[in-house]
């Protein structure tokens, strides 16, 4: 089966500039989360999607980072305006069911690198 | 509040030695375990997980890990590495009891040597 597909792998762009990650789950996968791995770090929960419906955004900055699932299907994440601190990883995955303790297990895509300058 | 530290950053092993990377969980409650491995330009892919039962979990590759309640621990190994093992391997623990979420360790870098 297709994996996580994440768009667009590599971007660079200059502080208070905005950009945008796509990103398209496995077919019929209803959670979709969005992870920031910052160099030499774990990656950190940003927003995790049931559906069309937010079940945890709080660790996102929401001053400059905003996320939507419209039709529960793909996701976009923004960030505007950039800082250089947000020069990551974006990482997106989806999971098969809301409860990993079910034995339900995350898929991530390949990340979409970014580079703040 | 769950939380994984994983000792050492970096580990390098002679191809064909054993590999051996250490995670410490922090949990009140039994927690479910994973590690994940990350190839170079690539995203987190699932070794292998523990969840209940077993307490020795096999992965994918020849690796496997050890649940030990009282350690608190969840060690990776492999008996003998090959240079297809060098990557990042993160341990993670999900939040209980809704497990709707991952806390990962800040990763191990293995390098292998010829």
């Amino acid at each position: 089966e297709a994996g996580v597909a994440q768009s667009p792998r590599y971007k660079i762009i200059e502080k208070r500039q905005s950009v945008a990650f796509w990103c398209n789950p496995i077919s019929g996968h209803a959670t979709l989360y969005w992870y920031q791995q910052i160099l030499g770090q774990g990656p950190k929960l940003l927003i995790q999607f049931q559906n069309n419906g937010v079940v945890d955004d709080s660790q996102l900055p929401k001053d400059r980072f905003s996320a939507e699932r419209l039709k529960g299907v793909d996701s976009t994440l923004k960030i505007q305006p950039a800082k250089l601190e947000d020069s990551a990883v974006y990482l997106c995955a989806s999971s098969n069911g809301q409860s990993l303790n079910s034995g339900n297990t995350i898929y991530f895509g390949e990340g979409s690198w970014l580079t703040v300058v | 509040a769950q939380s994984v530290t994983q000792l050492g950053s970096h580990v390098s092993v002679s191809e064909g030695a054993l590999v051996l990377l250490r995670c410490n969980y922090s949990s009140s409650v039994p927690p479910y375990l994973f590690w994940y491995v990350q190839y170079p330009n690539q995203g987190l892919q699932l070794l292998l997980k523990y969840t209940t039962g077993a307490t020795l979990v096999k992965g994918i590759n020849g690796f496997e890990a050890e649940f030990k309640k009282s350690e608190t621990s969840f060690h990776l190994t492999k008996p003998s590495a090959h240079m297809s093992d060098a990557a990042e391997y993160f341990c993670a623990v999900s939040d209980f009891p809704t497990g709707n979420q991952f806390y990962f360790g800040t990763g191990t870098s293995l390098t292998v040597i010829p």
